[in-house]
């Protein structure tokens, strides 16, 4: 599996934007980039993923390098609930049978 | 959004003892379930793949004997683990994906076993 690479923590102050950096520079044409977090004490939840555009829902946008060598999960407004473990994946287009890969993560600290 | 159970949530056994968990999927239904397993302050490590009527894929180094799985239907995948000692306490984690997806995986909220 292509392997990805995230800083160990980071933190952030209550209702400022937060950019949590990926690097994965040999992603495959056909890997989706996947964003998981994981709350204490919780299973992992999804956040968003995408393949080559810049992607939004409520939850995060998720910023692509044009040569896709890198992403940045963004959080528009980081509440205390935010503060997890958020995980950046690639997994290959192909059908449900793939097991997610979780490499170490960037714990996320969010203080008031 | 999908959602998956387990249980119990959490339990504490005896040594020697045997210990089935649950992982049970809602509202939809899994041909595929993966079963993880998360120590203190490290990240999730894949168990095995268990597929609906057949037998589960085990990761290296994962004894099959010892992670008993079975998946006997759609939305119901099971793993056991057998004899456990104390280096078997964990955050047990299943996650299923929904049949012709290939995106969004979902999580349930994890087992924590402690054996003493």
């Amino acid at each position: 599996d292509a392997k990805t690479t995230q800083p160990n923590s980071m933190e952030s102050n209550e209702e400022e934007p937060v950019h949590l950096p990926c690097n994965h520079s040999t992603i495959s044409g056909t890997d989706y980039i996947h964003w998981y977090r994981q709350l204490p004490s919780q299973g992992p939840e999804y956040v968003i993923h995408g393949l080559t555009s810049n992607v939004n829902n409520r939850m995060a946008s998720l910023a692509i390098a044009e040569d896709r060598k890198s992403s940045t999960l963004i959080l528009h407004r980081a509440t205390l609930r935010d503060a997890a473990v958020y995980y950046c994946i690639l997994r290959p287009l192909s059908n449900s049978g793939y097991a997610l890969n979780f490499g170490k993560g960037t714990s996320l600290l969010v203080t008031p | 959004g999908a959602v998956v159970s387990q249980h119990p949530s959490w339990v504490i056994c005896k040594s020697g003892t045997s210990v089935k968990i649950e992982c049970r999927s809602l509202d939809f239904q899994a041909t595929t379930m993966f079963w993880y397993r998360q120590f203190p302050k490290q990240s999730l490590m894949l168990m095995a793949t268990s597929n609906e009527g057949s037998k589960a894929t085990y990761e290296q180094g994962v004894e099959k004997d010892k992670f008993l799985i079975n998946h006997a239907s759609l939305t119901l995948s099971t793993l056991t683990v057998t004899s456990a000692h104390p280096e078997d306490s964990s955050f047990y984690i299943c996650s299923a994906s929904l049949v012709g997806s290939s995106h969004e995986q979902f999580f349930g909220p994890g087992t924590r076993l402690t054996v003493l």
